[in-house]
């Protein structure tokens, strides 16, 4: 099956620093990549949609210029938190969608933990 | 808009005991439905999916869910829960008029005792 792989899997940091996770899609290209942040205990809240070579699309409420999202490739998305503060520490998913043979079907990532203290 | 909905925070079973996990759905067009697994800071492992066809959808791991249009549902199914299915379970919809966008459940917690 389709692997999607996010680095690094924990971060810690000091606030005002900023934090870039990595998602790759290792064996299929990912026209289209999302990432979604989860709160302990609760569901994955989606954050923005990355669409390679183009701007990324954020939903109501994200703040475009604290999560910057760059989609380089076919193959890579990044997410990068800028001035982190201890509010957006979190558990970061990001997600592909293959153009391939399983086109439609999203593939996760294993999900990033970012600690700011 | 498409939403979904489960209704059961927590769901605590015996091991070898049948294991049921609600789903409700709206959606405008079209759903394709979801069902994922997550472990203690994990990401997300695909259970199963409906896009068409058969009502009854098998997937990985033994788990099964209907879909029932009528009733706007998606549950999933387990004849026999084992205690390595504790776990959180999160369905998802995709609404075919709104793209590749998922939208996901609050999650049910099953917890299964020995």
């Amino acid at each position: 099956g389709a692997v999607v792989s996010q680095h690094p899997s924990w971060v810690i940091c000091k606030s005002g620093t900023s934090v870039k996770i990595e998602c790759r899609s290792l064996d299929f290209q990912a026209t289209t990549m999302f990432w979604y942040r989860q709160f302990p205990k609760q569901s994955l809240m989606l954050m923005a949609t990355s669409n390679e070579g183009s701007k990324a699309t954020y939903e109501q409420g994200v703040e475009k210029d604290k999560f910057l999202i760059n989609h380089a490739s076919l193959t890579l998305s990044t997410l990068t938190v800028t001035s982190a503060h201890p509010e957006d520490s979190s558990f970061y998913i990001c997600s592909a969608s293959d153009r391939g043979k399983n086109a439609g079907e999203l593939f996760f990532g294993e999900g990033s933990r970012l600690t700011v203290l | 808009a498409q939403s979904v909905a489960q209704p059961e925070d927590q769901v605590n079973v015996a091991e070898g005991n049948p294991l049921t996990v609600k789903c409700t759905y709206s959606v405008s067009g079209n759903p394709y439905l979801f069902w994922y697994v997550q472990y203690p800071n994990r990401g997300l492992q695909f259970l199963l999916k409906y896009i068409t066809g058969d009502n009854l959808v098998k997937g990985s791991y033994g788990f099964e869910a209907e879909f029932n249009k009528s009733q706007t549902s998606f549950h999933l199914k387990k004849p026999s829960a084992l205690v390595s299915d504790s776990a959180l379970y999160f369905c998802a919809v995709r609404d075919t008029a709104a793209g590749n966008k998922l939208t996901f459940g609050g999650g049910t917690r099953v917890l299964v005792k020995p």
